[in-house]
């Protein structure tokens, strides 16, 4: 089964920069997308589309693509940013029979981002 | 403003059933999908699979086929999930997201924690 790899933890300072990581090998075709959560709360989209911002979260969150990698950069992190992050993104791998073609959702392990 | 609530949090005996709701607000409810994703304690997220909410048609990813259903009735907005001879496997959080196009799930309901215990 498909699978996407995030680092378990990144720890950085108040004001630094966090690169968060998602490798996987059909982000070169597929968009991904990354969520936050924080303890006891549902999860908020802080980017669709590799590197598109929804409407109400902060400019520090931005994303990139490179190949087989995605990633998660918050510019200025601030300790309201101390929250577990999943990337998230679709299988195209040919092992699903679907008839519809629907998309077939799989998260990254997450990463919990410390703010030291 | 938009917004997914869930029922409250259930307890059950393991081989009981449990029905969660998802209600919707602040849209045209038949206008995106709504799909289901489970939070095991302290793990990620898995996707079960989604509802057409024009349509009733629902789809299931691969493991959660036969004990899962999902279902609509469109007079309230409300999407449900219901789980037959639950498992103490099952415990988790249960989310409802709408599926907003592109933008993939851009609202989640609250989650619903669902504990089976004897």
């Amino acid at each position: 089964s498909y699978e996407l790899t995030q680092p378990p933890s990144v720890s950085v300072s108040p004001g630094q920069t966090a690169r968060i990581t998602c490798s996987g090998d059909s982000l070169p075709k597929q968009y991904a997308y990354w969520y936050q959560q924080k303890p006891g709360q549902a999860p908020v989209l802080v980017i669709y589309k590799d590197t598109e911002r929804p409407t109400g979260i902060p400019e520090r969150f931005s994303g990139s693509s490179s190949g087989t990698i995605v990633t998660l950069t918050i510019s200025g992190v601030q300790a309201e940013d101390e929250a577990d992050y999943y990337c998230q993104s679709a299988d195209s791998s040919d092992s699903w029979d679907s008839s519809d073609n629907t998309d077939i959702w799989v998260f990254g392990g997450g990463t919990r981002l410390t703010v030291l | 403003q938009v917004h997914l609530v869930q029922s409250g949090s259930e307890l059950k005996r393991p081989g009981a059933s449990v029905k969660v709701s998802c209600k919707a607000s602040g849209y045209t409810f038949t206008t995106y999908a709504i799909n289901w994703l489970r939070q095991a304690p302290g793990q990620g997220f898995e996707w079960m699979g989604w509802i057409n909410t024009n349509t009733g048609n629902p789809t299931y990813a691969q493991g959660f086929t036969g004990r899962f259903v999902f279902s609509l009735d469109t007079s309230v907005s409300t999407a449900f999930l219901q789980i037959s001879s639950l498992k103490a496997a099952d415990t988790a959080v249960y989310y409802c997201a709408r599926r907003n196009g592109d933008v993939t799930f851009d609202i989640w309901g609250q989650g619903t924690r669902v504990t089976v215990s004897s």
